[in-house]
């Protein structure tokens, strides 16, 4: 089962411009993080934000975390054309750590910025 | 380089076969994983092993099978059960301790 979905599937932007995308998941979580994924290549991990964190910053990124919303959100200041990439969020759920930590994933929004 | 290798990056399979993705792991690290990702899809978690000789299924494992004999190995088998077996899979570990997932580049699967 996928835990998160991210909103929109798909974005353009022109570089220069903020990007923002979205997630909500459905169960209480421990931490949700954001991946990066190049076209046909393995994910990155860019940010994490814990449940009792409502805001988080890493250079050009900012996260934002609703817990009553079960939402998160991802903002990419002045995007450049290498941003251009698949981002997942993913969900590790509460009371799953240890042995039974693994983490959800969303389907993704697919970043396009344009030169 | 530390990393987590996966092989081969290409491979076909006839259907009736089964084929066997490595992953190899140099981080030191406890815990592995394997991801199905489809075309425009996010990913599904197939099997997860936390410790040596142990793994457990996850949300898609029919089809699959899995080993853990080493640390740093997670070998996946893609049995001739596994009905629509065409897809990029990935490999994962990390430290028990940790949160953050580290991924291979992955490897792409087509039966034909």
């Amino acid at each position: 089962s996928q835990q998160g979905e991210e909103d929109p599937q798909a974005l353009s932007i022109q570089e220069g411009e903020n990007a923002t995308m979205n997630c909500s998941y459905k169960t209480s979580i421990n931490n949700l993080q954001w991946y990066r994924q190049n076209s046909g290549r393995g994910l990155v991990h860019l940010i994490l934000i814990r449940s009792n964190e409502r805001e988080k910053h890493s250079g050009r990124l900012r996260v934002t975390l609703d817990t009553s919303k079960k939402s998160s959100s991802l903002l990419i200041t002045a995007s450049r054309a290498a941003d251009t990439a698949s981002y997942f969020c993913a969900t590790d759920a509460k009371g799953g750590g240890g042995s039974n930590y693994k983490l959800t994933f969303g389907k993704g929004t697919l970043l396009t910025v344009n030169p | 380089d530390g990393g987590i290798t996966q092989s081969p990056k290409y491979l076909f399979r006839k259907e009736g076969q089964n084929v066997t993705l490595s992953c190899e792991q140099n981080l030191n690290h406890d815990a592995m994983y394997w991801y199905r990702q489809d075309p425009g899809q996010g990913l599904r978690l197939i099997y997860y092993s936390q410790i040596v000789n142990d793994f457990q299924k996850g949300d898609i494992a029919e089809g699959y099978s899995v080993s853990r004999e080493k640390k740093e190995s997670f070998p996946l088998t893609v049995t001739s059960a596994q009905k629509n077996p065409t897809a990029f899979y990935l490999c994962a570990s990390k430290w028990l301790s940790g949160n953050t997932i580290y991924f291979g580049e992955g490897s792409w699967l087509t039966v034909v």
